[in-house]
């Protein structure tokens, strides 16, 4: 399995729908998991963080699954603004002390287009 | 706003060339990445650091380098432009004081090898 996994989509959605992502990821210990937002052209842009079983911010629901090692990202409501690329982020492994630098692994991203 | 600007936005240069992009922060955080982005590659780690002087290897480290003298500035350097080198590179910053937890990107920089 690959570090992180993501469908890459296009995902073509009309406004006001729902739409969800999943990304697998293959190392058990991570602890903090991410999603970040990336327009056309532009630097990414963190979304969500995701720590326990999830986090809910608006229309955006962000789930972990730790047995089945994915997390997922759920857009309600869909607006025209969340047309973009979403990026889940995989920390490495939590080293002794608490801390974990070093290598981020980015999944590919998902496109997303939300049309009128 | 984390305060990160990455200079240049664009270049172009010839293979065989040395090329520095700066990365600047105003607001003392410890932490500093850079990162290339190609499609079909995603965002990977070039390298990394943890402090002044402190640096590290990301996961395609070769063929650059990297210094930081303050820590203000993160450079990267080419020492010698490979066409494989074209990318957009994003400097990065990890806020709250711990590493790899919420990174805030700057707007990057363009990069062509001809």
């Amino acid at each position: 399995r690959k570090e992180v996994e993501q469908d890459p989509g296009p995902f073509n959605v009309p406004e006001g729908a729902t739409v969800a992502f999943n990304c697998t990821y293959s190392n058990s210990a991570s602890q903090s998991f991410f999603w970040y937002r990336q327009d056309c052209r532009k630097e990414p842009k963190l979304l969500m963080s995701v720590y326990s079983s999830g986090n809910e911010d608006g229309r955006f629901t962000a789930q972990l699954n730790r047995a089945s090692q994915y997390i997922s990202l759920l857009i309600r409501d869909s607006k025209l603004s969340d047309s973009a690329t979403y990026l889940c982020v995989v920390p490495p492994r939590w080293r002794a002390g608490g801390t974990s630098y070093g290598k981020l692994t980015f999944g590919q991203g998902t496109i997303l287009t939300v049309h009128p | 706003d984390a305060g990160i600007t990455q200079s240049p936005r664009h270049k172009v240069t010839e293979t065989g060339t040395p090329v520095t992009l700066r990365c600047h922060q105003t607001e003392n955080h410890r932490y500093m990445y850079w990162y290339r982005q190609d499609p079909g590659h995603g965002l990977r780690l070039i390298h990394y650091s943890y402090g002044v002087k402190d640096t590290d290897k990301g996961e395609v480290s070769d063929g650059y380098s990297v210094s930081r003298s303050k820590t203000e500035d993160f450079l990267l350097t080419l020492e010698s432009a490979t066409s494989s080198q074209t990318s957009v590179y994003f400097c990065a910053i990890s806020v709250q004081g711990q590493p790899n937890e919420k990174l805030f990107f700057g707007s990057g920089t363009q990069l062509s090898v001809l």
